[in-house]
């Protein structure tokens, strides 16, 4: 049974470039939510998706945004990139009826020169 | 709002001791209680969550907690540590049904814990 799977791995990127992460939920899971982890702090929510619609989302700028597929996956589009931004992001799957039982993916790291 | 503090950034001991792993939390409402591991360069791994009921959970790898309401704590406690449980640990919190951030996990940050041989 294939768990939360992210990428890729690693990215680097320059100042003012867009990034788009992937993931792809647990099977059986319905509900994708983002988190950035930020060298030596705990994670911070973005958003989180079901159903393909955005269903809760934290104190983050619209320069971030994402997306859910039909198949559950996922998507984190992050536009105009500032050196703030570079931090380990997080995605976690979960089922639509129980959304706080989260299980996270391996983190891609993002990078921004 | 909810927020969670974890109260020690870094805890040392030495193998086969105990160890405990402090967190208190604040909420409006009420909240379903979360203990996650993460190795270095990894993700995060559940160990044990509270979500209602016996006030004492266990969890995987020895790993048991316990929730206070009163002290609104909960607390991360192992009887026997070993050099494999070195790792960041944190605690989360999300708020229940009836509350604006239900679904949403909010993090402390983070209790290094090394053991020492």
């Amino acid at each position: 049974d294939a768990g939360v799977t992210q990428s890729p791995t690693h990215l680097i990127k320059t100042r003012g470039q867009q990034v788009t992460l992937r993931c792809s939920p647990k099977s059986g899971h319905d509900t994708v939510s983002w988190y950035q982890q930020a060298l030596g702090q705990g994670p911070q929510f973005i958003f989180q998706y079901y159903e393909e619609e955005e269903r809760q989302r934290g104190n983050f700028p619209d320069r971030f945004s994402g997306h859910q597929f039909p198949n559950y996956s996922s998507e984190l589009n992050v536009n105009a990139l500032l050196l703030g931004d570079s931090a380990l992001y997080l995605c976690a799957s979960s089922l639509g009826s129980i959304p706080y039982e989260q299980y996270f993916g391996p983190g891609t790291r993002l990078t921004v020169t | 709002a909810q927020s969670v503090t974890q109260l020690d950034s870094q805890v040392p001991v030495f193998e086969e001791a105990p160890v405990e792993l402090r967190c208190n939390y604040s909420s409006s409402v009420s909240v379903y209680l979360f203990w996650y591991v993460q190795y270095p360069n990894q993700g995060l791994q559940l160990l044990l969550k509270y979500l209602s009921g016996s006030t004492l959970v266990k969890g995987i790898n020895g790993f048991e907690a316990e929730f206070n309401k009163s002290q609104t704590s909960f607390h991360l406690r192992k009887p026997s540590v070993h050099i494999s449980d070195t790792a960041e640990y944190f605690c989360a919190v999300s708020q229940n049904a009836g509350g604006t951030s239900y679904g949403k996990l909010t993090f402390g940050q983070g209790t290094i814990l090394t053991v020492h041989p």
